[in-house]
């Protein structure tokens, strides 16, 4: 069965950086395009960034564009978020799904668990 | 705030029917994007409940049912049942913002 477990998370400083794991297994995780999604407490869903299957495609939220880096590595079934400049708007619950969809517009069909970013001095 | 926008809340008795909207813009769901639903129980990561507008993953029942007509999309429960009480998020593209959107969500109350 599909399987995706967030890691990483963890009380952080402003400017500070962070690095969010997802681990895949139960499917052929090279053949899907992966994304990262956030809550904050109490809120609603915002998308971060996805990356394609084969990682050769990445596109980010403006909202992180230039502080937040999506990878993967298919070899080890394992979908990344490297974050900087760290600021107390991105505290939130961070959860990796996988993307389908046609005409290369997703939607999310399995989620992780997540993992809560606090960022805080 | 969000650019697709729902109810905060809606709310009816067991068996009832209750439908939840989903309104966009022609650079989303107006654009031709599709709209999927999904359904977050308190505590608990977010699940597809309808994908492609009106399709339903395997083990959704078939009281769920969504729709789409011009700018908007909406999400049918009908038979409302206690375990229906959760979090409903809508989903689509936006060409202008070049992302993917979620809806404001909306929370469904059975009575």
């Amino acid at each position: 069965q599909v399987q995706l477990v967030d890691s990483g998370g963890g009380v952080v400083q402003p400017g500070r950086s962070l690095r969010l794991s997802c681990a895949a297994s139960g499917f052929t995780f090279s053949s899907y395009a992966m994304h990262w999604v956030r809550q904050a407490p109490g809120k609603g869903l915002e998308w971060v960034a996805v990356i394609s299957y084969d990682g050769s495609k990445k596109f980010h939220a403006d909202s992180v564009k230039g502080r937040f880096t999506i990878s993967r590595d298919n070899s080890k079934n394992t979908l990344y978020l490297q974050m900087s400049s760290l600021s107390a708007e991105d505290t939130a619950v961070y959860l990796c799904a996988r993307g389908r969809g046609r005409d290369g517009y997703h939607f999310f069909d399995f989620w992780g668990q997540g993992t809560l970013v606090t960022v805080s001095s | 705030q969000s650019v697709l926008t729902q109810p905060p809340s809606v709310s009816g008795a067991p068996g009832q029917r209750v439908t939840i909207s989903c309104t966009g813009s022609s650079s989303n769901i107006g654009a031709g994007y599709d709209v999927h639903w999904y359904q977050q129980l308190p505590g608990t990561a977010p699940k597809l409940l309808i994908y492609e507008n009106i399709n339903r993953p395997s083990g959704v029942p078939d009281r769920f049912s969504g729709s789409k007509s011009g700018t908007s999309a909406s999400l049918a429960i009908t038979g409302l049942q206690a375990e229906d009480e959760a979090d409903y998020y809508c989903q689509s593209y936006d060409t202008s913002l070049s992302s993917y959107v979620f809806g404001s969500g909306t929370k469904v109350t059975v009575l």
